[in-house]
């Protein structure tokens, strides 16, 4: 079956630099949510889309933004990196917005340098 | 307190036994609640969902979940080294916004042979 892919894989990036990070949900998903992990801790949620527009905030920093697009693709922007911004980024899709079952993608490793 | 909580573990069991992971939450409200299992460095996996008070069996998985008692629980029979992991007790709280998750800290299982 069909899962979550997230763009890149992996990524190196500098202090002070910006990236971006793309998701694309299970087919049919229209609903999509991104969560940071840092080491040895547990998900935390930054932002979720329905239909492509903002749902739900959480502990997202101002240095970040996101959008859904027509497609349902949704793209994480990063801005003025921070060694603190250093963790595994994950996108998750659920079937709607009333559905609450989640599916992960398989994550971006970035690592600010 | 935390409004979701695991026993951090590790928690070892040998090969074949049934290992016990349990759950609890501060809100009574609380209405969804998910298992996943995550590899080191990979994206957490859904195992379980449960919304109702009882059993709910998935092949070597079964949860269970106690609201009255704000407590949820996974059980695994047969237990295979290829079932150690950390497994996360996520909740959708009644105070979250949307659906977005929260995680109990996860609970690290070691099976051995």
């Amino acid at each position: 079956a069909a899962g979550v892919i997230q763009s890149p894989r992996h990524l190196i990036k500098e202090k002070r630099e910006t990236a971006t990070l793309k998701c694309y949900p299970i087919p049919r998903h229209d609903t999509v949510y991104w969560y940071q992990q840092g080491p040895g801790q547990d998900p935390q949620f930054l932002i979720s889309f329905y239909e492509k527009m903002q749902s739900d905030k959480g502990s997202i920093p101002d240095r970040f933004s996101a959008q859904q697009f027509s497609d349902y693709h949704s793209e994480l922007n990063m801005s003025s990196l921070e060694l603190g911004d250093s963790a595994l980024y994950f996108c998750a899709s659920s079937l709607s917005v009333s559905s609450y079952e989640q599916y992960f993608g398989p994550g971006t490793r970035l690592t600010v340098t | 307190q935390k409004e979701v909580e695991q026993n951090s573990g590790p928690l070892s069991v040998p090969e074949g036994a049934i290992a016990s992971l349990n759950c609890t939450y501060s809100d009574r409200g609380s209405q969804s609640f998910f298992w996943y299992r995550q590899y080191s460095g990979k994206s957490p996996e859904l195992i379980m969902s449960i919304y109702s008070n009882g059993d709910k069996e998935d092949g070597r998985f079964t949860a269970q979940l106690n609201k009255a008692s704000q407590y949820v629980s996974l059980l695994i029979r047969d237990s295979q080294p290829s079932d150690s992991a950390t497994y996360l007790c996520a909740v959708n709280l009644p105070n979250n916004a949307g659906n977005m998750l929260t995680f109990g800290g996860g609970t690290r299982l070691m099976v051995k042979p």
